[in-house]
């Protein structure tokens, strides 16, 4: 069974632009969550969808956002970037919400 | 607030010795814990899990140990081996099914 994809793997944006990274869970998983990991900060923790609802959301600006598609594939968007935005986006799916998550590689994203 | 923390920055092995790798957490009402390994320019690949209702939990060379008495948890990484060079991130599950994770460890395996 195939893992979690995500794309793109790598991202440079400057400042002001906005960003849609994409999330492709395992086959049959229909929660999605997002992470934000800086070295600064960790893993921090976005938001979770499951079954095209947000479920869980953590604490970030609404610049931050996400959506999930019928076929449980989930999208990020990050509005007006600025440079503390630059990091390691994760995306982890799971069966269900709670359930085991597993991670996809992750996007790097860099704001100049 | 709540929050899951390491106890070690930094942990260097000998190849072929045993590892113990430390977790404090402190929301009691928290029953999921997941043990992450992170390898350099890749995403957290699981390692192990247990319940709130289990005390020991046993995979393949590794065992995780949950002590709710005094809240901590605890990976055992027998025979490390340089594959297991890694930062390592222990995760507890709120009732919300929400992640929080800890700021991990730096596993080094020296020869």
């Amino acid at each position: 069974k195939a893992g979690v994809t995500q794309t793109p793997r790598y991202l440079i944006k400057t400042r002001g632009q906005q960003v849609t990274l994409s999330c492709s869970p395992i086959s049959g998983h229909r929660s999605v969550s997002w992470y934000q990991q800086t070295p600064g900060q960790g893993l921090q923790f976005l938001f979770e969808y499951f079954s095209e609802t947000q479920r869980n959301k953590g604490n970030f600006p609404g610049r931050f956002s996400g959506r999930q598609f019928s076929n449980s594939r989930s999208e990020m968007n990050v509005s007006t970037l600025e440079l503390g935005d630059s990091a390691l986006y994760l995306c982890a799916s799971s069966l269900w919400t709670g359930g085991t998550q597993y991670f996809g590689p992750g996007t790097r994203l860099l704001v100049l | 607030g709540e929050s899951v923390g390491l106890h070690l920055p930094t942990l260097s092995v000998q190849e072929g010795d045993n590892s113990i790798i430390n977790c404090a957490y402190s929301n009691s009402a928290s029953d999921y814990f997941i043990w992450y390994k992170q390898e350099s320019g890749k995403g957290p690949q699981f390692i192990i899990d247990i319940r709130s209702n289990m005390d020991k939990r046993q995979g393949q060379r590794v065992t995780v140990l949950l002590n709710k008495t005094v809240k901590h948890l605890s990976l055992q990484i027998a025979a490390t081996q340089p594959g297991d060079s890694a930062v390592y991130f222990c995760a507890e599950t709120d009732s919300w099914g929400k992640l929080q994770f800890g700021a991990g460890t730096q596993v080094v395996v020296t020869p």
